[in-house]
């Protein structure tokens, strides 16, 4: 079946340091890659997507390229800041509408 | 703008007890989709509808039932609550969209405790 995998947290940085949180993915067909932000106290929202291989999702300063070959969506931030401390989901959809999430990672930014 | 709107935002029931949340959107949306958020665990699919009358199960239906008479309502009820149950429960729609379904939006959750 369909499936996300995230590297687990949490994720601690100083703030500026690079971020990279790893996602992979089983899928049939072609699915269109997603990630979503939860704030703390709030539902999730979207960040970024992308549809189809070689795309890049950009949003806010965050970017994850599809990578068919490799089945990966992984997030990079090249500068974190404190207010990008939350929970980073990374989810896929194939065809219909049902959207599968993998389990969350927290990250938490040190001023 | 309203969006996705979600009551209540936190309710202890004891075992054994009945309830329904309730799921409002605003955005004439076609699909709308119930996830259970626990530690570790991610968001997974409880029921989810993709038009007026329509509904289906998703991975972890048992417990619950939902309905949807309306584009804008799709609750979710509890038939009988356990403690396994105790999660933070999220409503989500998206639009059919010209080129597939689009991006989903989520209410800001309901915290259930069930003792």
């Amino acid at each position: 079946g369909n499936s996300v995998t995230q590297m687990e947290g949490p994720v601690t940085l100083s703030e500026e340091a690079f971020l990279t949180i790893n996602c992979t993915y089983t899928a049939t067909g072609y699915p269109s890659l997603f990630w979503y932000v939860q704030y703390p106290g709030e539902g999730l929202q979207l960040l970024l997507k992308a549809t189809k291989a070689d795309d890049k999702g950009s949003n806010k300063g965050f970017e994850a390229t599809y990578r068919k070959e490799t089945t990966s969506f992984h997030l990079e931030k090249g500068s974190v800041q404190v207010s990008d401390s939350a929970v980073y989901f990374c989810a896929l959809r194939t065809g219909g509408f049902k959207t599968i999430f993998g389990a969350g990672t927290r990250l938490f930014v040190k001023a | 703008n309203a969006g996705v709107t979600q009551t209540p935002k936190f309710q202890v029931l004891k075992t054994g007890q009945s309830m329904t949340l309730q799921c409002a959107q605003d955005m004439n949306h076609e699909y709308m989709s119930w996830y259970r958020q626990d530690p570790g665990m991610g968001l997974r699919l409880i029921h989810y509808s993709v038009g007026a009358g329509i509904t289906d199960q998703g991975e972890v239906p048992n417990g619950y039932n939902v309905s949807r008479s309306t584009t804008e309502d799709f609750p979710l009820r509890l038939l009988s609550a356990a403690p396994s149950q105790t999660s933070v429960y999220f409503c989500a729609s998206s639009s059919k969209g010209l080129a597939g379904p689009g991006e989903l939006f989520f209410g800001e959750g309901s915290r259930l405790t069930v003792l």
